[in-house]
């Protein structure tokens, strides 16, 4: 069973990097075939998909967002990670990271982190 | 890019009736790649159905989901207390459409 859990600042300041890892549990990031993703909520709003990265390497990112955003894998650690740059009040949101095959269905999720962007 | 609109907004019911919710794409999507998701206050989404029809594991019979192209319908046949949520489509690997609420009318 696969288990998914968020960690990073919960508060970022303008201009700056936001960055998140995602912890995997139950399974390997490296072996498979799988999507690992994010997604974010702003408060009282709808879900935006931000990008996800294949077992291989590839990604694929939101175009609206794809000039800021980085996704990554470590396998070392066996998480992986969202960098999302020159972050403004509008990127407040809870994050979450999410999993699935490589059909690309989000089949399992973390439990979100909220991150604000303030001064 | 392919634009999700779902409707209606909100969804007004009473637990035992039938909801009908509607997923229109922008152009045709491949109905392999169409899911549904359901999102309760406070959690993490939920992935409902998958390849436009098919249920993922654990959900209900009540729950079905079919169409094909540009337009995708999410049925719960019998609402149960526990089904009043939002109810997100998705094309895989692209944006979300902007949601319905079913509510406790």
């Amino acid at each position: 069973q696969v288990q998914l859990q968020e960690s990073g600042p919960g508060l970022v300041k303008p201009s700056q990097t936001l960055s998140l890892t995602c912890s995997v549990s139950g399974d390997s990031i490296s072996s498979g075939a799988s999507y690992w993703s994010w997604i974010r909520q702003a408060a009282g709003k709808g879900l935006e998909w931000i990008g996800r990265i294949y077992t291989t390497g590839y990604t694929n990112y939101n175009p609206s967002l794809k000039t800021r955003v980085s996704i990554s894998l470590d396998t070392s650690k066996n998480h992986f990670s969202l960098n999302l740059a020159s972050v403004t009040a509008a990127d407040t949101a809870v994050y979450y990271c999410a999993s699935g095959p490589s059909s690309g269905t989000l089949d399992v999720w973390g439990q979100g982190t909220l991150v604000t962007v303030s001064s | 890019e392919i634009v999700l609109t779902q409707s209606p907004g909100t969804l007004s019911l009473s637990p035992g009736e039938r909801a009908t919710l509607f997923c229109r794409a922008s152009e045709s999507v491949s109905s392999d790649y169409l899911a549904w998701y359901q999102q309760k206050i406070g959690q993490a989404p939920r992935l409902l159905i998958y390849s436009a029809s098919r249920r993922a594991t654990g959900i209900p019979a009540r729950f079905s989901g079919s169409g094909s192209e540009t337009d995708f319908t999410l049925t719960i046949s019998r609402l149960e207390p526990e089904d009043f949520a939002v109810y997100y489509c998705q094309q895989y690997g692209r944006s979300f459409g902007q949601g319905t609420k079913v509510e406790i009318k």
